[in-house]
């Protein structure tokens, strides 16, 4: 069982927008604006998508966007493209000794 | 362009020992902290271990604690990991990963990943 927790699978339609959410704890997610998104592509390695909560990295287009409230963040893509169709995971600091836990991924679907 | 290549990955016994490495390029591998990060087949993300800039900093997830080693040789812009002690459950695809960062501090964002190397620990 992954520390963060995620909807195994979200789906939406081209131009639609879609959230993914990532619950934690006061630990990690809650206590920390140390939140960062993954995108993974079947076969290929994690891309950073979204740190520090709500940063974009250059490149990396401003359909996505991040959120925190509590302890939950999340992920919003506007505007859905085929190619947004992957995983995602979000990551976070955590003060247990784990120093880093991801969620265990949302399988996005453009239907 | 930043890459990372990972190499090292094999099928190994339980009990056995391997270490993995990554040769890094197109950035400056002494200013940067780096990762571990694995990934079962068909499953999530699982932080492993990172090392900081200078490698005078280490630190390691409990499933592997004690029985992992990170390192890294910055003469040779390599990072490796020294994996002993190996059971079923470390089989997976490894990936190496750079650090935003050069301390071992948080937080920790990976913005460049290696496409992995895969351990598989059989009998």
């Amino acid at each position: 069982q992954s520390a963060l927790t995620q909807p195994a699978s979200v789906s939406g339609s081209p131009g639609q927008s879609i959230t993914i959410s990532c619950t934690g704890t006061s630990s990690d997610v809650g206590g920390y604006n140390y939140v960062s998104w993954y995108q993974q592509h079947p076969g290929k390695a994690p891309k950073l998508m979204i740190y520090e909560v709500s940063n974009r990295p250059s490149g990396v287009s401003n359909r996505f966007s991040g959120s925190k409230s509590g302890n939950t963040a999340s992920l919003t893509i506007s505007g859905l493209q085929a190619e947004d169709e992957a995983d995602y995971y979000c990551s976070s600091y955590t003060s247990s000794s784990s120093y880093v836990v991801f969620g265990g991924g949302t399988k996005l679907t453009v239907l | 362009e930043v890459q990372l290549v990972e190499s090292g990955g094999v099928v190994v016994q339980p009990g056995g020992s391997l270490r993995l490495s990554c040769a890094a390029s197109g950035f400056t591998f002494d200013d940067y902290a780096m990762h571990w990060v694995r990934q079962a087949p068909g499953k999530g993300l699982e932080w492993v271990s990172l090392i900081s800039w200078d490698g005078g900093s280490t630190y390691y997830a409990d499933s592997v604690k004690g029985r992992f080693t990170i390192s890294r040789d910055n003469s040779k812009n390599s990072l490796y990991l020294q994996m002993n002690s190996l059971r079923a459950e470390d089989t997976a695809l490894y990936y190496c990963a750079k650090d935003i960062a050069g301390i071992a501090a948080a937080p920790y964002y990976f913005d460049y990943w290696g496409q992995g190397t895969l351990v598989t620990v059989s009998s």
